[in-house]
């Protein structure tokens, strides 16, 4: 069964660092999500992307943000400049399509830890 | 107001006995998916079961099943016969027909134990 892959499992950088968190979604999916849990909190919306741009995005996902599809296959979240409070667990998820009744699918997360 | 309201922090389950996991929902639209997920202690996101608001019949999957009350905007979550393999954090989500994507939108989580 196809399913999410997310590289690093686990990353420890230092403040100030930039880091960049790879994905690779389901392959005829068309609709790919970040979102961000951090420790014993809920998980939130970080950003969506469709056809090659961003289509929304949260109060979260600020200038140090910045997501990209370089290539046919990855979906990669760039963080610039790492502050210790963008410690927490990332989730990469794709759909195959937009509307509400449709699952998301989730990869298994890269843990990321600022020092 | 809260999207997605989750009031139970943690509950506790004996072994093969069923539990209810509460989640209540606010929505203006009336196209919405809602789904649970399972977060075991290894982090990953694990989708239990999806009900959609036009459906009629109650969502089920092997021993999980959802009680959609869409009138009260209720969407709790039953578990029958529990295992201890089921304890984990368990996360409702409501996807809504809004943007070009329709993010999901997640509850804080119920922490469930399930004890011998």
């Amino acid at each position: 069964e196809p399913e999410v892959t997310q590289t690093p499992s686990h990353q420890v950088t230092q403040m100030g660092q930039e880091v960049i968190l790879r994905c690779v979604p389901i392959s005829n999916h068309l609709y790919f999500y970040w979102y961000r849990q951090i420790l014993g909190q809920k998980v939130e919306f970080l950003v969506s992307f469709y056809n090659n741009e961003i289509s929304e995005k949260s109060e979260i996902f600020d200038d140090q943000f910045s997501v990209e599809r370089p290539d046919g296959s990855n979906f990669t979240l760039k963080i610039r400049s790492t502050k210790l409070e963008d410690s927490a667990m990332y989730f990469c998820a794709s759909s195959p399509a937009s509307g509400a009744t449709y699952e998301q699918y989730f990869g298994p997360g890269t843990r990321l830890t600022v020092t | 107001a809260q999207k997605i309201t989750q009031t139970q922090p943690g509950m506790f389950v004996q072994e093969k006995e069923a539990v209810t996991l509460d989640c209540t929902y606010d929505t203006s639209d009336p196209s919405y998916g809602l789904f649970w997920y399972k977060q075991p202690s290894s982090g990953e996101m694990i989708f239990l079961i999806y009900q959609g608001s036009y459906d009629q019949q109650n969502a089920t999957e092997g021993r999980y099943s959802l009680n959609f009350q869409k009138a009260r905007k209720s969407a709790n979550l039953v578990i029958s016969a529990s295992q201890l393999g089921d304890s984990a954090m368990y996360f409702c989500a409501m996807r809504e027909n809004t943007g070009t994507a329709s993010k999901l939108t997640f509850g804080t989580g119920t922490r469930l134990q399930v004890t011998l």
